[in-house]
């Protein structure tokens, strides 16, 4: 079966400092990876996408890792700030019938503290 | 105005109650997704439609129903309720044309507690 997991269920850091989550997968490799963000009581917002044969991915103080070898994507955040507080969201691509649908992991819960 | 709605916002029902959510979007995709969202599960997959005509089951969908209106509305029902099905609700879109990021956009959440 398709899985995804994301180890950690908070993380807290200090300003300034990077965070990273990380997201595992299992059996074969997705097609794709995406991350979100979700706030309290809102829907997930869409971050960054990544491709199977792309190693990384970066928007402004995000980047994206896709490692095929230990099935890992890491997602990092530099220079983070409070406002960064958030669930963060990792979601595998489906395949066959359901190409396009999504798979998400339970969620990292990201603390930045001033 | 926002992209994708979902109406109610907030529920109370009681349980053996049929309810409905309802979602609308305003992005022309075609396809919408049902989710439910509980605390320790993460997101779970109840249906999803790849257009009108062409509607299927997720992961969890024992206990729900949908119906595919049109293009943009694309409805939940709970034909009777039951307590754990409390829980917040999602809906979404996304773009399968070829190329697309099939990034899925997502509406406010209907949070629904029946007693």
């Amino acid at each position: 079966s398709q899985k995804i997991e994301q180890n950690s269920e908070a993380l807290n850091i200090q300003e300034g400092k990077t965070a990273t989550l990380t997201c595992n997968y299992t059996n074969y490799s997705p097609a794709y990876l995406q991350w979100y963000r979700q706030d309290p009581g809102r829907g997930p917002v869409f971050l960054l996408l990544i491709r199977e044969n792309e190693k990384e991915k970066r928007k402004e103080r995000l980047k994206v890792t896709f490692d095929t070898t230990l099935k890992q994507s890491l997602f990092h955040i530099t220079a983070s700030q409070p406002a960064d507080s958030a669930t963060y969201l990792c979601a595998r691509s489906s395949t066959g019938g359901s190409q396009g649908n999504l798979i998400f992991g339970k969620g990292t819960k990201l603390s930045v503290k001033p | 105005d926002a992209d994708v709605t979902q109406t109610p916002r907030n529920r109370i029902t009681k349980t053996g109650k049929r309810i409905m959510l309802e979602c609308s979007q305003t992005k022309g995709h075609d396809r919408m997704y049902w989710y439910r969202q509980d605390p320790g599960l993460g997101l779970r997959l109840i249906y999803y439609s790849f257009d009108v005509k062409d509607i299927n089951k997720g992961e969890i969908s024992d206990g729900y129903s949908v119906s595919r209106q049109a293009q943009a509305k694309f409805s939940l029902s709970l034909e009777s309720a039951i307590p754990n099905q409390t829980a917040l609700y999602f809906c979404a879109t996304s773009d399968p044309r070829p190329g697309s990021s099939y990034e899925q956009y997502f509406g406010p959440g209907t949070r629904l507690t029946v007693t």
